[in-house]
């Protein structure tokens, strides 16, 4: 009965590799986010989608690329890693993304990513 | 521009202490502020909403908008409450989408 849930939950991978991170939510909620937890602990929003169209995108290296197949699901891909890639990246879902004010975002457990 | 500033890295105090967690935050609009948790390796959960006035697991937090602050208080602090603590901001931007700003977290240390 997991809200959101991702998947690996770890993934150690060489520099250069490709890899894919996959996001379910079963809330029903539209909109769907990717955010990034560095070395630091420092939280900062990568993407969001809502009803499979992006509406966020912030200043993220194009090897990022974000694929919504539908709106349950946000998959992260990222392309010829780089040590600085190295983080915890999380899902979340919300109900949507106009009427935010009073919802709550429900973060997925996280996708510890190292880069070696 | 929207900014949350959580100035403490790292917050130690001993068991039955009061805590309070600092956050102040800037934006020109009408603030919704969340204080969210983080336990050792797990997913980020929502503590309070300002809106909602609650105390959960005996943490309050008040929004002060004069001092443009959020700050998270407990009067007796346990040892399960060790954790990161995020501060939040919802900021709404053109188009009508919000996102939430998040602080740079403090981690609570709390030692018997």
């Amino acid at each position: 009965d997991t809200a959101v849930s991702q998947t690996p939950k770890y993934l150690v991978t060489q520099m250069g590799n490709d890899k894919s991170i996959k996001c379910e939510q079963n809330l029903g909620h539209d909109t769907m986010y990717w955010y990034k937890q560095d070395s630091k602990k420092f939280l900062k929003i990568m993407f969001s989608y809502n009803n499979k169209e992006l509406i966020i995108n912030e200043t993220v290296p194009n090897r990022f690329s974000p694929k919504s197949p539908d709106k349950a699901h946000l998959n992260l891909h990222i392309n010829s890693l780089e040590l600085g890639d190295s983080a915890v990246y999380f899902c979340a879902s919300s109900q949507d993304f106009q009427r935010f004010s009073g919802n709550t975002i429900y973060f997925g457990e996280g996708s510890w990513l190292t880069v070696v | 521009a929207q900014r949350v500033t959580q100035p403490e890295k790292l917050l130690s105090v001993f068991k039955g202490a009061p805590v309070e967690l600092k956050c102040n935050y800037s934006y020109s609009g009408s603030p919704e502020l969340f204080w969210y948790v983080q336990y050792s390796r797990q997913r980020l959960q929502l503590l309070l909403r300002h809106i909602s006035r609650e105390s959960i697991k005996g943490f309050t937090a008040d929004l002060n908008k004069g001092e443009t602050s959020f700050h998270l208080k407990k009067p007796f602090a346990q040892e399960e409450d060790s954790a990161m603590y995020y501060c939040a901001l919802r900021a709404q931007f053109s188009g009508g989408y919000n996102k939430l700003i998040f602080g740079a977290g403090t981690r609570l240390a709390v030692h018997p």
